[in-house]
């Protein structure tokens, strides 16, 4: 069972440039949605989705995109690559129940750079 | 005000000890509670829901105060294996069922 695989690990791109972060469940989970962790900031909420067909924006969603075409891809997007976006970032999924949510399992990370 | 608060640390501890963490949030229409371990440069992972009735894992206990907002970790018999960070984590209808973390709190355990 792989639960939830991000790729690439890391990368690093130059400013302007555009690339997506991929990744994929195979746990059949509603919820996934996508995190930065920056130093001295926790953990902040870019995007999210509640099913195929749905996202929305979280805490700081400018500079990305998402969609989710289907219940086990959820890519991020990101349009032009700024310095600011340096960043790791952390792709969850999980299971919400009548509103409540049982927790996330989180994939291991995808380190960027943006020179 | 931060929706969910934690004493950053770092708390240094020697093996054996018993160490507590706070945290606490804003929004009173939160609904579920959790503590994560993140390990250096790793993901995060689920360590325990916290329920209103308080609940142990082990040498986990975590407690919840829905009156004063406040969410409690306590680990006892502390091991060097227990070092890492402890984030704080809340959700709440009103953010989608969306988790909202702490900053965490880092524990380091010496022998």
């Amino acid at each position: 069972n792989a639960g939830v695989t991000q790729t690439p690990k890391f990368q690093v791109l130059k400013t302007g440039q555009s690339m997506t972060l991929q990744c994929a469940q195979d746990m059949n989970h509603e919820y996934m949605s996508w995190y930065r962790q920056d130093p001295g900031m926790g953990l902040r909420l870019i995007h999210y989705s509640v099913g195929a067909g749905i996202t929305d924006q979280g805490e700081v969603p400018n500079g990305y995109n998402v969609s989710r075409s289907t219940t086990e891809d959820f890519p991020l997007r990101l349009l032009s690559a700024a310095p600011s976006q340096t960043s790791v970032y952390f792709c969850a999924s999980g299971l919400t129940y009548d509103d409540t949510n049982y927790g996330y399992t989180f994939g291991s990370g995808t380190r960027l750079t943006v020179v | 005000r931060k929706e969910v608060e934690q004493d950053p640390g770092p708390f240094n501890v020697p093996e054996g000890a018993t160490v507590a963490f706070n945290c606490t949030y804003s929004n009173s229409a939160s609904q579920s509670f959790f503590w994560y371990r993140q390990d250096c440069r790793k993901e995060p992972k689920l360590l325990m829901s916290v329920y209103s009735s308080g609940n142990e894992d082990g040498r986990f206990t975590a407690q919840l105060n829905r009156a004063s907002q406040y969410i409690s970790l306590l680990i006892r018999d502390s091991k060097l294996s227990d070092s890492a960070t402890y984030l704080c984590v809340v959700n709440h209808k009103q953010a989608g069922t969306a988790l909202i973390f702490g900053k965490g709190t880092t524990l380091s355990v010496s022998s």
